[in-house]
């Protein structure tokens, strides 16, 4: 399959852990965020989103957290498997606006 | 319910040329947005359509159009291809509600020599 970043930043973690993959996003008037999950050769997979009202929100084996004070989210992935590497990415909404910010995306590579 | 899906999977075009790519979307959703994914820049915004209108457009230039019908499918188009339009151009569906889940298909591989 194809790369999707040459040069992403890349997490490694032992099976079994947790992983956490954080994002910064630079406009506070984003009121929607979404993690999605790539894997080669393949569109986004969405995961889990929350909206700016919500500080945390779970999901099956995933929790996506939301501070708005210092414009950070993080997905924590629980028990962390080799069916879950690949590159995540965060994506933000911003008011009435229609289209997803998306950022640089991480590589996740889980050792076995 | 079938998810999104795009066609051609694949494509290799020459430069100067043009292409279409076509988006079937989510059945009951109305919005199509579509995107542009390179190793460099990586998923850009290119443009959104909810009921046959353009709601949103990202900073592309006038080379990269888009249209949808009436059922929702979706197509967009590239005239006077150029070696940068190599890419992963992804469509991603939703209801169109002002929160709302978008889900990509699986892309177009756009290869331009």
């Amino acid at each position: 399959g194809e790369s999707v970043g040459l040069h992403l930043p890349t997490l490694s973690v032992q099976e079994g852990d947790n992983s956490i993959i954080n994002c910064a996003y630079s406009n506070s008037a984003s009121d929607y965020f979404i993690w999605y999950k790539q894997e080669s050769g393949k569109g986004p997979q969405f995961i889990i989103d929350i909206r700016s009202n919500m500080d945390k929100r779970q999901g099956q084996r995933v929790t996506v957290l939301l501070n708005k004070t210092v414009k950070h989210l993080s997905l924590q992935i629980a028990a962390t498997q080799p069916g879950d590497s690949a590159v995540y990415f965060c994506a933000e909404k911003r008011d009435s606006s229609y289209k997803l910010i998306f950022g640089s995306g991480t590589r996740l590579l889980v050792r076995p | 319910k079938a998810g999104v899906t795009q066609t051609p999977r694949y494509l290799i075009k020459t430069r100067g040329q043009q292409v279409t790519l076509s988006c079937s979307p989510i059945s009951g959703h109305r919005s199509v947005s579509w995107y542009q994914q390179t190793p460099g820049q990586g998923l850009q915004f290119l443009f959104e359509y909810f009921s046959e209108t353009q709601r949103n457009k990202g900073n592309f230039p006038g080379r990269f159009s888009g249209r949808q019908f009436s059922n929702s499918r979706s197509e967009m188009n590239v005239s006077t291809l150029e070696l940068g339009d190599s890419a992963l151009y992804l469509c991603a569906s939703s209801t169109g509600r002002e929160y709302y889940e978008q889900y990509f298909g699986p892309g177009t591989r756009l290869t331009v020599t």
